[in-house]
């Protein structure tokens, strides 16, 4: 089956540092990727949608300057936290699908703890 | 107003007891629904996709079904492996690619 890796699975850093995120397609290429983010007891908030080759599209609210976002292949995207401040402590979890039609699979998530 | 709402937030069962989770969605031309199961600290994994109305599919004690307006997650004689919180999510018509979740069911099988 479809398996999506995300790294590193936890991370803490001080406010004011930058926190990259890597999300790899291991068995299947994804032309598009999907950052989402999780509070507690809260829904998955879609991000951004990552697309190979081509800018982010990113929701409303969320800041494109704060979350660099880069699909530089088929098979790994990027979600770089710039300047992390506490508020950004959170879940990130990244998600691809093989193709249209095709359902969602999910990495298991990044716990970011920005202190 | 929330698109997707899911109902009960917390569910405890007795091992056996079966019942079903409700999720209730207000979007315009429904691409798909989907189901899946989160463990704490994971990432969301698939169980279902749901394209149409009428449409039912199953897997090991799970069933999900879907209707104009909701759809169910039948979980029968659950076991305490079945323990997870459960998200519904859709995907709208149109050119939107990304999945809009509910806040998920918090479900505890106890022995």
């Amino acid at each position: 089956g479809a398996v999506v890796s995300q790294h590193p699975s936890w991370v803490i850093c001080k406010s004011g540092t930058s926190v990259k995120i890597e999300c790899r397609s291991l068995d299947f290429q994804a032309t598009t990727m999907f950052w989402y983010r999780q509070f507690p007891k809260q829904s998955l908030m879609l991000m951004a949608t990552s697309n190979e080759g081509s800018k982010a599209t990113y929701e409303q609210g969320v800041e494109k300057d704060k979350f660099l976002i880069n699909h530089a292949s088929l098979t790994l995207s990027t979600l770089t936290v710039t300047s992390a401040h506490p508020e950004d402590s959170s879940f990130y979890i990244c998600s691809a699908r093989e193709g249209a039609g095709s359902p969602l699979h999910f990495g298991n998530g990044t716990r970011l703890t920005v202190t | 107003e929330d698109q997707v709402t899911q109902s009960p937030e917390a569910l405890r069962l007795q091992e056996g007891e079966s019942s079903s989770l409700n999720c209730s969605y207000t979007v315009s031309g429904l691409r798909g629904l989907f189901w899946y199961r989160q463990d704490p600290g994971k990432g969301p994994e698939f169980l279902f996709t749901l394209y149409s109305a009428g449409e039912e599919k199953e897997k090991e004690r799970l069933k999900a079904t879907l209707t104009k307006k909701e759809s169910f997650l039948h979980i029968t004689a659950p076991k305490p492996e079945d323990s997870a919180t459960y998200l519904c999510a859709v995907q709208e018509g149109g050119g939107a690619d990304g999945l809009t979740f509910g806040k998920g069911t918090h479900l505890i099988i106890q022995p």
